[in-house]
């Protein structure tokens, strides 16, 4: 079966700290792994990662995969309230994608 | 312009009727999604329409019907609806290549309350 595990589930930081969001995936189907922000409606798109070792960068959102070892990292530096959401990543591979739980951050002033 | 739109954004029912939500993509794409998302945030894939045909159907109970009358357009209808159904429903659209999907595209989502 498909999955997709994300640590933490659930993250408190204050403004200005550095957070490191984790998401681990089953080989099976591999092509691509996605990172989506969710506020409170439709989760919105931040990255897709198809290649290991090569980080991808948005403003102070960066996120990198690592294929021999299953797994990915989303990085946000000097977080800012604005930043509080749920972050979701998922495999792509077949016609679907696989979310993972999320992480959900709240980023304290 | 809104890439992915559903309709209605909200929808209060009582248990045992039966009810349908529609969406609409104006990206071009050749696949669209239905996902339900719990009240824990999980968001899981019901459907899945690849140019009008079914391609992915996700063990979700008959009940359920997803019909597709153009590339453009994906709706679900939802026959005798029961407590569990409440959620949130999300559409999706993208382009798939190869047998792979690329980045989806999720529309604002229809929050589904049966009473």
């Amino acid at each position: 079966e498909d999955k997709v595990v994300q640590s933490p589930l659930s993250l408190v930081v204050h403004e200005g700290d550095t957070v490191t969001l984790n998401c681990s995936y089953e080989v099976t189907n591999f092509r691509s792994l996605l990172w989506y922000k969710q506020e409170k409606k439709a989760p919105t798109f931040l990255f897709m990662l198809t290649s290991s070792g090569i980080e991808k960068k948005s403003g102070r959102l960066s996120s990198i995969l690592d294929k021999k070892e299953l797994f990915s990292i989303l990085n946000i530096t000097a977080t800012q309230t604005g930043d509080s959401a749920v972050y979701l990543c998922a495999k792509g591979g077949s016609e679907k994608l696989v979310f993972g739980k999320g992480t959900k951050l709240t980023v304290n002033p | 312009d809104t890439a992915v739109s559903q309709t209605p954004k909200y929808l209060v029912t009582q248990m045992g009727n039966d009810k349908s939500i529609k969406c609409e993509q104006n990206l071009g794409h050749d696949t669209m999604y239905w996902y339900k998302q719990d009240s824990k945030k999980f968001l899981k894939i019901m459907f899945s329409y690849n140019n009008k045909e079914l391609i992915i159907n996700e063990t979700v109970p008959n009940r359920f019907s997803p019909k597709s009358p153009d590339k453009a357009h994906l709706n679900l209808h939802i026959n005798s609806l029961e407590l569990g159904d409440s959620a949130v429903y999300f559409c999706a659209s993208s382009q798939v290549t190869g047998g792979a999907t690329d980045t989806q595209y999720f529309g604002p989502g229809t929050r589904l309350t049966v009473l």
